[in-house]
């Protein structure tokens, strides 16, 4: 069975720092998708940053990036220059076929200007 | 990017009655649609997988009878709260997979918040 591991409830960074949230997933798949998505206060999910396991290059749009270790099974994101903005919800996410998706528990990550 | 359209984004209703949620992709096919139920500060949980023409796949826990789900077409589902109490009264949101930007995603609908009084 799939899983995906979120192990920071609450994280907080100071306006224009950097922060990392840790993921982990566990799976026997060898072909997957990883997802990044953020759910502000509107509670609308939006899709941040995508990773497909094939791929050895990490991601990266804009501000974001992911470090994608996949022998380890780890997922990280990386926000840099934090903007108030960016406060929100963060779930990890698995999927290999699309016809299931897997979410972690989440982050709530707080911008502090 | 694709787009999936939840409807309503609130709604209030008595103990008792049924409430209809529409999700609708507008601009792509979706083959498989999820419904999920989101308590405050806390993950999604899956309630439901829904397939084009054919009977959802409910989760363990799930009632089937009391969450009816149907997925008519490949653009529409709705989730059909029966004989609502306030314990279900919660956040329910909307997903569907597909092919957006040339890769599998989940695209999510604006989500509904149900108030059972």
């Amino acid at each position: 069975a799939q899983t995906v591991t979120q192990s920071q409830p609450e994280m907080s960074v100071q306006e224009a720092e950097t922060v990392t949230l840790s993921c982990t997933y566990d799976t026997s798949e060898n072909n997957y998708y990883l997802f990044w998505y953020k759910q502000p206060p509107s509670r609308q999910m939006i899709l941040v940053i995508r990773q497909e396991a094939y791929k050895q290059q990490n991601a990266t749009e804009n501000r974001f990036s992911v470090n994608f270790q996949k022998a380890a099974k780890s997922f990280s994101l990386k926000i840099s220059d934090s903007q108030l903005g960016d406060t929100a919800m963060y779930f990890c996410a698995f999927t290999n076929t699309g016809n299931q998706f897997y979410f972690g528990t989440g982050t709530s990550l707080t911008v502090i200007p | 990017g694709a787009v999936v359209s939840q409807h309503p984004s609130r709604v209030i209703c008595k103990s008792g009655t049924s409430v209809k949620i529409e999700c609708r992709s507008l601009d792509f096919q979706a083959t498989t649609m999820f419904w999920y139920r989101q308590f405050p500060k806390q993950s999604l949980m899956l309630m439901a997988t829904s397939n084009e023409g054919s009977k959802a796949t409910y989760e363990q826990g799930v009632e089937k009878d009391k969450f009816l789900i149907n997925h008519a077409s490949l653009t529409l589902s709705t989730l059909t709260v029966t004989s609502a109490h306030p314990e279900d009264s919660s956040f329910y949101i909307c997903s569907a997979s597909g092919m957006g930007r040339g890769y599998t995603e989940a695209f999510f609908g604006q989500g509904t918040r149900l108030t059972v009084v």
